[in-house]
C-alpha cells in the first residue's frame, strides 16, 4: 500500500514567520499535487510537480519535488493569517490516474 | 471558468433514506472521482469513472454506487444512508495525457444524516 506521510500534523505559528511541510513516501509518483482546503469547501490545487527535483514558486509559497520523486515540502515565506487552512499532498500513482493522499497537515497563522 | 459544480451543496437526509449527489464539469475531462472526506481527515477515494468504465475501489461500501450519463455528469447514490455516512463528498476531475495530471475539486456537499 502506497502511503503519504506528511509532517508536522498541526502548526500554529505567529504571522511573519516562516514554515516548512513535508510529505514523504517510500513509493515513486508520476506526478504530485499541493492543496490547500479550507473548512467546508474542496482542496484548491496550488501546484503540480512532475520532475524529480523541479522547484515551483508560487509568490511566497516553494515547492520542492524530491530528485527520486518520492517525497515532497512546501515552504511558506512570512506566513500570513490568510496561509491558514488544511494542506494535503497527493501523488498520483503511475499509469492508474489514481491518487493517494496524504495524511494533512493543519495550519493556523496567528495575527 | 471553466469548474467542477457540485450540487447540493449542503443535503440533509434521513437514516435509510436514499440520497443522490450530483457533479458536473465543464473541463471535459476523462476521469472522474468521488471522494468521501470526513472532519479534518484525507479524502478517502471511493471510486472513478474513466471514460464510461467504473473503478471502484476495493473497501467502498455497497451501500455507495454511482453513475456516469455522460462526459459532463456524475452522481453519488447512497442506497441506505446511516449515521457514519455523514461526511463531505467531494467530486473531482482530471485528464490524463492532456495535461499534467492534475486533479480539480469541486467544492463538496455536506451531507448530514439524521
Amino acid at each position: 500500500t502506497q502511503l503519504l506521510e506528511q509532517s508536522p500534523q498541526f502548526l500554529s505559528i505567529q504571522e511573519g514567520e516562516n514554515l516548512t511541510v513535508y510529505c514523504n513516501s517510500s513509493s515513486v509518483f508520476s506526478s504530485l499535487q499541493w492543496y490547500r482546503q479550507e473548512p467546508g469547501e474542496g482542496p484548491v490545487l496550488l501546484v503540480t510537480v512532475v520532475t524529480g527535483g523541479e522547484v515551483k514558486k508560487l509568490k511566497r509559497l516553494t515547492f520542492q519535488f524530491g530528485d527520486a520523486r518520492k517525497d515532497s515540502s512546501l515552504h511558506i515565506t512570512a506566513a500570513q493569517p490568510g496561509d491558514t487552512g488544511l494542506y494535503l499532498c497527493a501523488g498520483e500513482r503511475t499509469g492508474t490516474y489514481k491518487y493517494i493522499f496524504g495524511t494533512g497537515t493543519r495550519l493556523k497563522v496567528l495575527a | 471558468d471553466a469548474m467542477v459544480i457540485q450540487n447540493p451543496r449542503y443535503q440533509v437526509t434521513q437514516f435509510g433514506k436514499p440520497v443522490t449527489l450530483s457533479c458536473s464539469q465543464t473541463l471535459n475531462h476523462n476521469v472522474m472521482y468521488w471522494y468521501q472526506q470526513k472532519s479534518s481527515q484525507a479524502p478517502k477515494l471511493l471510486f472513478h469513472y474513466y471514460d464510461k468504465d467504473f473503478n471502484n475501489e476495493a473497501d467502498t461500501p455497497d451501500n455507495f454506487q454511482s453513475r456516469r450519463p455522460n462526459t459532463s455528469f456524475c452522481f453519488l447514490d447512497i442506497r441506505s444512508p446511516g449515521l457514519g455516512d455523514a461526511a463531505m463528498y467531494l467530486c473531482a476531475t482530471s485528464s490524463p495525457g492532456r495535461e499534467t495530471d492534475t486533479q480539480y475539486f469541486g467544492p463538496g456537499t455536506r451531507l448530514t444524516v439524521l
